[in-house]
């Protein structure tokens, strides 16, 4: 069964950095691309950020708004995707998720996503 | 960055009617769409990819079309589990962007 949990939360001051982690179990992480997706409380979803599998060369994406502040990687090893935000902003407080995208019909696709983790920035 | 325009934000429905949500792209993304559903407190669950493609195990009456710019996702007969929030993906190039959303809630 395929399962991506999330954690690494927690409340932070506006500057400070946070590691959120994504354990994926049930498939090859090698072989899939993980992205991050938030949800701002009360608003809508917002793409964060893409790392590639490992035939693409574990290449990344972000959106504009965490470009520079936030960085992808993985640990193979313990089947394990992190997201490191460094600088947070208030505007960053939000429940982050980890979504599997699945290669169907030309692009990938969110196939299964995790339960989330809430990210607090505040003085 | 490729604008997705989703409409309406919210809509009133009845058990048994016929819903319909469309997304518009900026600009053309072929059918590099999917249509995702949220229930509070719950992370998203995709219902369609490629536009039209029904998610495994996903109910027939949800059914998506569209290509290029404009796309639409209609629920043939409401049930009472469908009332939640759906939201468009472009997944043509990046950033990867969402509409807005359309929340639909019980008449």
């Amino acid at each position: 069964e395929v399962q991506l949990v999330e954690s690494g939360g927690g409340l932070v001051q506006p500057g400070g950095s946070l590691r959120l982690s994504c354990a994926a179990s049930g498939f090859t992480l090698s072989d899939h691309y993980l992205d991050w997706v938030r949800q701002a409380p009360g608003k809508g979803l917002e793409w964060v950020g893409r790392t590639r599998n490992k035939a693409n060369s574990y290449t990344t994406e972000y959106a504009a708004s965490v470009k520079g502040r936030f960085t992808l990687s993985r640990d193979e090893s313990k089947n394990s995707v992190y997201l490191q935000m460094n600088g947070l902003r208030t505007e960053d407080t939000a429940i982050y998720y980890c979504a599997r995208a699945s290669y169907a019909s030309g692009s990938y696709y969110f196939d299964y996503w995790g339960q989330g983790t809430l990210v607090t920035v505040s003085s | 960055d490729i604008q997705m325009t989703q409409s309406p934000s919210s809509l009133s429905a009845s058990v048994g009617d016929r819903v319909t949500i469309t997304c518009r792209a900026s600009q053309g993304i072929r059918n590099d769409l999917g249509w995702y559903q949220q229930k509070p407190g719950k992370a998203p669950k995709r219902l369609i990819y490629a536009a039209s493609n029904l998610q495994s195990g996903v109910p027939s009456r949800f059914s998506g079309s569209g290509s290029g710019t404009q796309f639409t996702l209609t629920i043939s007969s409401l049930q009472p589990e469908d009332f939640a929030t759906y939201y468009c993906l472009q997944h043509n190039s990046h950033p990867l962007t969402f509409g807005g959303g359309t929340k639909v809630e019980i008449k």
